[in-house]
């Protein structure tokens, strides 16, 4: 198992310009989430898919879309970048067992100038 | 409230035990849970403990709950330089679609 795979591992933008983080995962797990992680702030919750076919807002969805594509992959997009979108982005899905753990991906560095 | 949180940075010497506190305000946790974030890498988790235990002890970990003053703790004996990371303390809660709080992140640096 490949776990929970992130691409890509860099990216640089413009404002302005759009870019598609892409997530996925083989482990077989409903639901998957995106999360940002900026110095001092910890991890916050932009999106989350509880299961194939539905999505939720999180703590900081503002500038964000995302889209669940089937079980496996679940995708954030920026449709017009700006510096403070600056971070890095981490994918994860959940074990659905009982005590849910989080699988992380290895995260997406992004800067936008 | 669903705040988290952490002391930001905390330094120890190899060999000597490491403490690291989080204290939550949601007393309707389920689940808390200690995560490891490597440098250029993304969180694995360490140990969790459920909501209705005090004490959970794994290898060199140990987390202590206290409910009453919503403080968490994670005990690290042995500190070995392989420790060094940021760890990450988090809560659930039933019926909120499986969703974590996470804290701010506690740096350990290890030194010789």
């Amino acid at each position: 198992n490949a776990g929970v795979t992130q691409t890509p591992k860099f990216q640089v933008l413009k404002t302005g310009q759009s870019m598609t983080l892409q997530c996925a995962q083989d482990m077989n797990h409903n639901s998957m989430y995106w999360y940002r992680q900026d110095p001092g702030m910890g991890l916050r919750l932009i999106y989350y898919s509880a299961s194939e076919g539905t999505t939720d807002k999180g703590e900081v969805p503002n500038g964000y879309n995302v889209s669940r594509l089937n079980k496996r992959e679940f995708s954030l997009r920026l449709e017009s970048a700006a510096p403070s979108q600056t971070s890095v982005y981490f994918c994860a899905s959940i074990s659905g067992d009982k005590y849910n753990e989080q699988f992380f991906g290895p995260g997406t560095r992004l800067t936008v100038l | 409230g669903e705040d988290v949180e952490q002391s930001l940075f905390l330094s120890v010497r190899e060999g000597d035990s490491s403490v690291i506190n989080c204290t939550y305000t949601d007393s309707s946790s389920t689940y808390l849970y200690w995560y490891k974030q490597e440098p250029g890498a993304g969180l694995q988790l360490l140990t969790y403990i459920f909501s209705n235990m005090d004490m959970k002890q794994d290898q060199r970990l140990t987390v202590l709950l206290n409910k009453k003053d919503k403080h968490l703790s994670l005990r690290i004996a042995d500190t070995q330089t392989g420790d060094s990371a940021i760890y990450f303390c988090a809560e659930s809660k039933t019926g909120t679609a499986s969703k974590l709080t996470f804290g701010t992140g506690t740096r350990l640096q290890v030194t010789l």
